[in-house]
């Protein structure tokens, strides 16, 4: 089974913190997603990767930043959060494979910002 | 850019009953279409996922159809249970030539009565 798994499922974080989201597969694929979630905005793309180091800017990548040293990890990086990153993070991961790309969850972390 | 929509946003029904849950796509450009369940404060879980060269998959009590031409795919549940209350999502899959990302719906809320 594939596992996807992040580092906290709730955070709490004073505004203009430093915030790290640690997400990890163990199933070696190439691909690793973040999202956010809000309600009534569903999920949105906000940094994507296709290989170790390598990182596109999806559709609001504002007030974040990404690193990929291993394959297997993902970071997400709010240099100085502020409330409106209040939500629900979602890591994925895809392989490149004959079944099309199937995309694999984490269980998410909910941050606040105070 | 592609839009998805999930009509409706939110569905009761008794246990037992067959349902269908739609989702319509704007660009009918796509790889692959998935469809997801959510659990409240969980991740994702993939049900199926269809190719774009597939007109349907089937898995179980769900049966999901794809119909490209006309950017539409439907979720049939048979016989409902309370245990498939959720919120399902689908999303889609651009072409590797229009954008190689992922689009998702903003999801039905499916309860079921027991």
């Amino acid at each position: 089974d594939v596992k996807v798994t992040q580092s906290s499922r709730y955070l709490v974080k004073r505004t203009g913190e430093k915030v790290f989201l640690e997400c990890v597969q163990d199933m070696d694929h190439e691909n690793m997603f973040w999202y956010r979630q809000d309600p009534g905005l569903g999920l949105r793309l906000i940094y994507f990767s296709y290989d170790v180091k390598m990182k596109e800017k999806g559709d609001i990548p504002e007030g974040y930043s990404v690193s990929r040293e291993k394959k297997e990890r993902f970071s997400l990086i709010l240099e100085s959060a502020s409330t409106n990153q209040t939500s629900m993070y979602l890591c994925a991961s895809s392989d490149r494979g004959p079944l099309g790309e199937t995309q694999y969850f984490g269980p998410g972390t909910r941050l606040l910002v105070l | 850019k592609q839009e998805v929509t999930q009509i409706p946003a939110a569905l009761s029904v008794p246990e037992g009953e067959n349902l269908v849950l739609n989702c319509s796509f704007t660009d009918s450009a796509i790889y692959n279409l998935q469809w997801f369940r959510q659990d409240p404060g969980k991740g994702l879980t993939s049900l199926l996922l269809i190719q774009s060269s597939q007109r349907e998959q089937t898995s179980g009590r769900l049966n999901a159809s794809l119909d490209k031409s006309s950017g539409r795919s439907t979720l049939y549940i048979a016989a409902s249970q309370p245990g498939d209350s959720a919120t399902y999502l689908c999303a889609v899959k651009g072409r590797l030539d229009t954008g190689n990302q992922f689009y998702f719906g903003t999801g039905t809320s499916l309860t079921v009565i027991p």
